[in-house]
C-alpha cells in the first residue's frame, strides 16, 4: 500500500541529455511534493519542491512538473551532468511528515 | 553553519543487545525528525520532535524503540533489544521552517547492522 511510487529503479542517460524521473502517488489530497537527491554514504539533500496549486516549478537545470489529474510528478534535469549521478527520491509532505518513494538511481555517463 | 551530525556512522551489534543512536541537529532548529531506510527500500518516517516534545511518533515500529530529546537540543534513539529486522540506515533531519515546501536537512545517517 505504498502511497508514493517510483516505478523505475534505475535510469541511465548520456551527459548533456535530459533526465526524466517519474513518481506516482495515490492520494489526491496531497498538496506538497518534494524531490531529494542522495549520494552514497550521505543523507538525502533537498532539491526542489512544488505545491498542488502549481503545475511547474523551475530552479536552474531542475524542473518539477505536477499532473494532479494523473497523480503524477516528474523531475527533469537538463542538461544532465555526471555529478548528477545519485539516487533521487520523490516525497510528499503530509502533516509535516515526509512519505518517500523507493528512489530511482540515475547514472549520467560522460 | 554546521549540518546535522549523527553518531556513530556505523554500528554492528548482536541480536538482543542495546544500541543508542545520537543526532545533533542544526543549532536553533526546533524540529527534529528520525527516519530509517531498511533493506534499500523507501525511507520511512519514525517520529518528529518540536523542541523537547514528541509531535508525532506514529512511525515508531514498536516499543523496543525509544526516542528522547532532553532540553530540546540533541536527540537519541535507543533500540532495546535489537532484532535482525532493525538493520538499516537511520537518518535524522532538522528544520526551523514549518513550511511544507521547505525541505529538511538530513544527516549522513547511522548504518545499523544487527547480527
Amino acid at each position: 500500500d505504498q502511497q508514493v511510487k517510483q516505478n523505475s529503479p534505475s535510469l541511465s542517460v548520456q551527459e548533456g541529455r535530459i533526465s526524466i524521473l517519474n513518481c506516482d502517488y495515490t492520494n489526491s489530497m496531497f498538496d506538497y511534493f518534494l524531490w531529494y537527491k542522495k549520494y552514497p554514504a550521505e543523507g538525502p539533500t533537498f532539491l526542489i519542491s512544488i505545491s498542488s496549486i502549481k503545475d511547474k516549478n523551475e530552479d536552474g537545470r531542475f524542473t518539477v512538473f505536477l499532473n494532479k489529474s494523473a497523480k503524477h510528478l516528474s523531475l527533469h534535469i537538463v542538461p544532465s551532468q555526471p555529478g548528477d549521478s545519485a539516487v533521487y527520491f520523490c516525497a510528499v509532505n503530509a502533516g509535516n511528515m515526509l512519505t518517500f518513494g523507493g528512489g530511482t538511481r540515475l547514472m549520467v555517463k560522460p | 553553519e554546521a549540518g546535522v551530525t549523527q553518531f556513530p556512522s556505523h554500528s554492528v551489534i548482536e541480536k538482543g543487545q542495546t544500541v543508542t543512536l545520537r543526532c545533533d541537529p542544526i543549532s536553533g532548529h526546533d524540529n527534529l525528525y528520525w527516519y530509517r531506510r531498511v533493506m534499500g527500500k523507501e525511507i520511512k518516517f519514525l517520529l518528529h520532535f518540536v523542541k523537547e516534545s514528541k509531535q508525532d511518533e506514529s512511525g515508531m515500529p514498536n516499543n523496543r524503540f525509544l526516542a528522547e530529546r532532553t532540553g530540546g537540543t540533541y536527540s537519541t534513539l535507543k533500540v532495546q533489544p535489537a532484532e535482525l529486522e532493525d538493520s538499516g540506515v537511520y537518518f535524522c533531519a532538522s528544520s526551523q521552517n514549518r513550511n511544507p515546501l521547505y525541505g529538511y536537512t538530513f544527516g549522513s545517517g547511522t548504518r545499523l547492522t544487527v547480527v
